[in-house]
């Protein structure tokens, strides 16, 4: 089945910097891969999404990437700001609606 | 749009009693709610599957008699925790999608924090 893992597992950066995070998946079936922000006692929210026939999304600071021959995909997001402080988790689908999640990501933007 | 909401936020049980949790698309039709469990600073461990009207499909090692699913109409799933034990104490989250647009897309309710005693 498919195994989806996610890198840092945690993240600092200073205000205004960008910030990376990196998933890669093992099925090559998946060909729709979201990003959800998750802060403290809530559910996840779908920031961006992205389905294996494009390759860059982006909107406004939030950006993704994705490399199919390498399995890879990753969010990118720059000016951060201290709101962006979050627990990021990436998913992939291969469209039978069952997503597998990634381990998460914790970002702390400092001020 | 692509509203879902659960009830309870939060809910403290004695161990041996049941809880049920409900989860709502409050402005489309959900053909398919998905129940998802997240232990503290983890990821979510998808628990079950189900599509309106028929019997959800559980994940390797959920037990189906403990964690019982209704799914009886397109903006209504339930989740209910049977003789609930302290070792079930975890944040409950579903999500669901619906049938036309971008319908592998999944919209998750806020979670319910359930704690056993």
């Amino acid at each position: 089945g498919e195994n989806v893992e996610q890198h840092p597992s945690t993240l600092s950066v200073q205000e205004g910097d960008s910030a990376v995070i990196k998933c890669t998946y093992s099925d090559s079936a998946s060909n729709y891969f979201p990003w959800y922000k998750q802060e403290l006692g809530k559910g996840p929210q779908l920031i961006i999404d992205i389905r294996s026939n494009v390759g860059e999304k982006k909107d406004q600071r939030i950006a993704v990437t994705l490399n199919k021959t390498a399995k890879h995909f990753s969010l990118h997001i720059t000016e951060t700001q201290p709101e962006d402080s979050a627990v990021y988790f990436c998913a992939a689908s291969e469209g039978t609606y069952k997503y597998i999640f990634g381990t998460g990501t914790r970002l702390k933007v400092l001020a | 749009g692509a509203v879902v909401s659960q009830h309870p936020s939060r809910v403290i049980c004695k161990s041996g009693t049941s809880v049920k949790i409900e989860c709502r698309s409050l402005d489309f039709q959900a053909t398919t709610m998905f129940w998802y469990r997240q232990f503290p600073k983890k990821s979510l461990m998808l628990m079950a599957t189900s599509n309106e009207g028929s019997k959800a499909t559980y994940e390797q090692g959920v037990e189906k008699d403990k964690f019982l699913i209704n799914h009886a109409s397109l903006t209504l799933s339930t989740l209910t925790v049977t003789s609930a034990h302290p070792e079930d104490s975890s944040f409950y989250i579903c999500s669901a999608s619906g049938s036309s647009g971008r319908s592998y897309e999944q919209y998750f309710g806020p979670g319910t924090r359930l704690t056993v005693t």
